[in-house]
């Protein structure tokens, strides 16, 4: 059975680092794209970026470019999105998501992380 | 980037009615087109891709047409457990997009 278990909630302030995760079991990683979608308080979802396991090649979302860090660890099967710095803004839930083989299609879900900003 | 519109916004509707929803791309994306189901406090569920292919284990009530720039999601006769909120999504660019979403309520 595929899984993707994300990590818990996280309250951050303003200026902080964060890494979240998405733990993934029941397939082989590096075969499948993982990508990282936000979804705002009350608003709709927002594609942020994805990684190829297999060689760590990422791309972002123009949106995101710059702001948060894609990445992963075939060892332990878990992809990251990281942040360096915190805005209030980033209050959201991130959910990431395995592509089907070779497709820009999401067929599994994590469970998603809500991360909260506030001083 | 390819921008994608739904329409409507929202919708109210009751258990057995006939709904549909449009999804329209600002480009031509051919067939490269999922729908996701989502319900409060869930991820997204996938229920068609390719436009019209419904994924494994959606109930055939699903359906969907389109190519190119306009897309539609059918649900034949609503049933409870379908109030949710949905969205298109475009992967003919890797840049992913999704629709706005669409929010089924109940009459």
């Amino acid at each position: 059975e595929v899984q993707l278990v994300q990590s818990g909630a996280e309250v951050k302030k303003p200026g902080d680092s964060l890494r979240i995760s998405c733990k993934t079991s029941g397939y082989t990683f590096t075969n499948f794209w993982i990508s990282w979608v936000r979804q705002m308080p009350g608003k709709g979802l927002e594609w942020m970026g994805r990684i190829d396991p297999s060689d760590s090649y990422t791309n972002n979302s123009p949106s995101f470019q710059g702001h948060v860090t894609i990445s992963a660890d075939r060892s332990i099967t878990t992809a990251y999105l990281q942040w360096s710095s915190l805005g209030a803004s980033d209050t959201a839930m991130y959910f990431c998501g395995r592509h089907s083989r070779g497709s820009g299609r999401i067929d599994s879900w994590g469970q998603g992380t809500l991360v909260i900003v506030s001083s | 980037d390819v921008r994608m519109t739904q329409s409507p916004s929202s919708l109210s509707a009751s258990v057995g009615d006939r709904v549909t929803i449009t999804c329209r791309a600002s480009h031509g994306i051919t067939n490269s087109l999922a729908w996701y189901q989502q319900k409060p406090g869930k991820a997204p569920n996938l229920l068609l891709y390719g436009a019209s292919r419904l994924e494994s284990g959606v109930p055939s009530r699903f359906s969907g047409s389109g190519s190119g720039t306009d897309f539609t999601l059918t649900i034949s006769s609503l049933q409870p457990e379908d109030f949710a909120t949905y969205y298109c999504q475009q992967y003919y660019t890797t840049l992913y997009t999704f629709g706005q979403g669409t929010k089924l309520e109940i009459k």
